[in-house]
């Protein structure tokens, strides 16, 4: 078990591109959750899935931001042109989704960091 | 309205020496409770949880932390800090109304000198 993996690691890009960034969880967890991160802030809650169902989405994934995770395993995080405050940390998780307590304890991937010129 | 709260921007402590890092939460009910760490670069790593029982609860690395539902607080503490411990640190609560909807505070920056 590798944990969670996110890539890439960083990304830069111009504003008015679209990127996409990938995750790969746990292979056990069947809850995967996306997070994203500015400079000095707490992570803030974007999205999550169970399996392949999008459960919950933050009133912070406008229109330009997109997650799926089509067959239940990796996901991927798409934001569409790109704007300077996109920049930012990605941050993917997993959790177990049997178990009571252990659906609640989230396993952080390195994150993927943003920077839009 | 639902918050997490960390007062402490910024702490700056001896090697050593004891750390005590506060978090306070506004909730309607008990949540589950959640110390993380994060070194530059890095993911956030989980350092100890509680979900419900034993008010004091032990963790990795030497840390521990107690929960006070009279005071809403989940101050994590560590007797003696070594300089590997340097790094943010977040408080972090769910509530029981909205899995999966982690919510962090804005951190603890923790700086260790010799």
């Amino acid at each position: 078990d590798t944990g969670v993996s996110q890539d890439p690691r960083h990304k830069i890009t111009k504003r008015g591109q679209n990127v996409t960034f990938r995750c790969d969880p746990i292979s056990e967890h069947n809850r995967l959750y996306w997070y994203r991160q500015t400079l000095g802030q707490g992570p803030e809650f974007l999205t999550y899935f169970q399996n392949e169902a999008q459960l919950e989405k933050s009133r912070l994934l406008s229109d330009r931001f997109s997650a799926e995770r089509p067959k239940g395993s990796f996901s991927t995080l798409e934001i569409q042109r790109t704007e300077q405050g996109d920049s930012a940390m990605y941050l993917c998780a997993s959790s177990p989704g049997t178990a009571l307590e252990g659906a609640n304890v989230l396993t952080f991937g390195a994150g993927s960091r943003l920077t839009v010129l | 309205a639902q918050s997490v709260t960390q007062p402490d921007i910024h702490i700056t402590v001896s090697e050593g020496a004891s750390l005590e890092l506060r978090c306070n939460y506004s909730y309607g009910a008990t949540p589950y409770l959640f110390w993380y760490v994060q070194s530059p670069g890095q993911g956030l790593q989980l350092l100890l949880k509680y979900f419900s029982g034993d008010t004091l609860v032990q963790g990795i690395k030497g840390f521990e932390a107690e929960f006070k539902r009279s005071q809403s607080s989940f101050n994590l503490r560590k007797p003696s800090v070594h300089w590997s411990d340097a790094a943010e640190y977040f408080c972090a609560v769910l509530s029981t109304d909205s899995w999966g909807k982690l919510q962090f505070g804005a951190g603890t920056q923790v700086v260790v000198t010799p």
